[in-house]
């Protein structure tokens, strides 16, 4: 299966609560990424956790990655209807040019 | 600041018809290039990558190519269009050795 798998599919919230979406990757990596995308439109780069870090936070994002699991988690703490989006996390394998994307979660936040 | 731009926005061709799609970047030097393809509800496909002028890495077989005739400009072919090439079609750039990407607004390419 490609590298960078996420789940789960799709996941559908009230507004206010938190999402928390899962990727798992299977070779060495540089730095994982996470990004958004709205319907139809390019992706948007949100946050990126470097391999030799644990936890990073951005306003209401909080990524986590585990390198001996070879995971990585994005909780959007205080979900909003505009955080409906497509989440696609990336890995940029070692001494590489190229940068593997997962299949993406469906997040939908009913107002 | 970087900008990337895509066009066209969308695009439907018959089966068989060439296919011309063209990316540029402002605001960088240099750039490593990309062009993936999305299916409907699906994951970015990688088609090729670039990290100069005249250098392509193609990463799956298939009926499309790619070149990069200049340090900001991709651009994506093919000779004669199929059904299956229908997709959502992303240009994107990075820098840097964090290869963070910058994606472009994409193309809808419908192939009837």
């Amino acid at each position: 299966s490609q590298q960078g798998e996420e789940d789960p599919q799709a996941l559908s919230i009230q507004e206010g609560e938190n999402a928390t979406m899962n990727c798992s990757y299977k070779t060495s990596i540089n730095n994982l990424q996470w990004y958004r995308q709205n319907s139809g439109r390019g992706l948007v780069h949100l946050i990126l956790i470097r391999s030799n870090e644990r936890e990073k936070h951005s306003g209401r994002l909080r990524v986590t990655l585990d390198t001996s699991k070879k995971s990585s988690s994005l909780l959007i703490t205080a979900s909003r209807a505009a955080d409906t989006a497509s989440y696609f996390c990336a890995t940029a394998p070692t001494g590489g040019f190229k940068t593997i994307f997962g299949a993406g979660t469906r997040l939908f936040v009913k107002a | 600041s970087q900008t990337i731009h895509q066009w066209p926005a969308t695009l439907v061709q018959p089966v068989g018809s060439p296919l011309s799609l063209e990316c540029t970047v402002e605001g960088t030097s240099n750039p490593n290039l990309y062009w993936y393809r999305q299916a409907a509800g699906r994951g970015l496909q990688l088609l090729f990558y670039s990290v100069g002028i005249g250098q392509i890495s193609s990463e799956v077989p298939q009926n499309l190519s790619a070149s990069r005739p200049q340090d900001r400009q991709f651009i994506l072919s093919s000779k004669k269009l199929l059904l299956s090439d229908s997709g959502f079609y992303l240009c994107a750039w990075a820098g840097g050795s964090n290869n963070e990407q910058f994606f472009g607004p994409g193309t809808r390419l419908t192939v009837l």
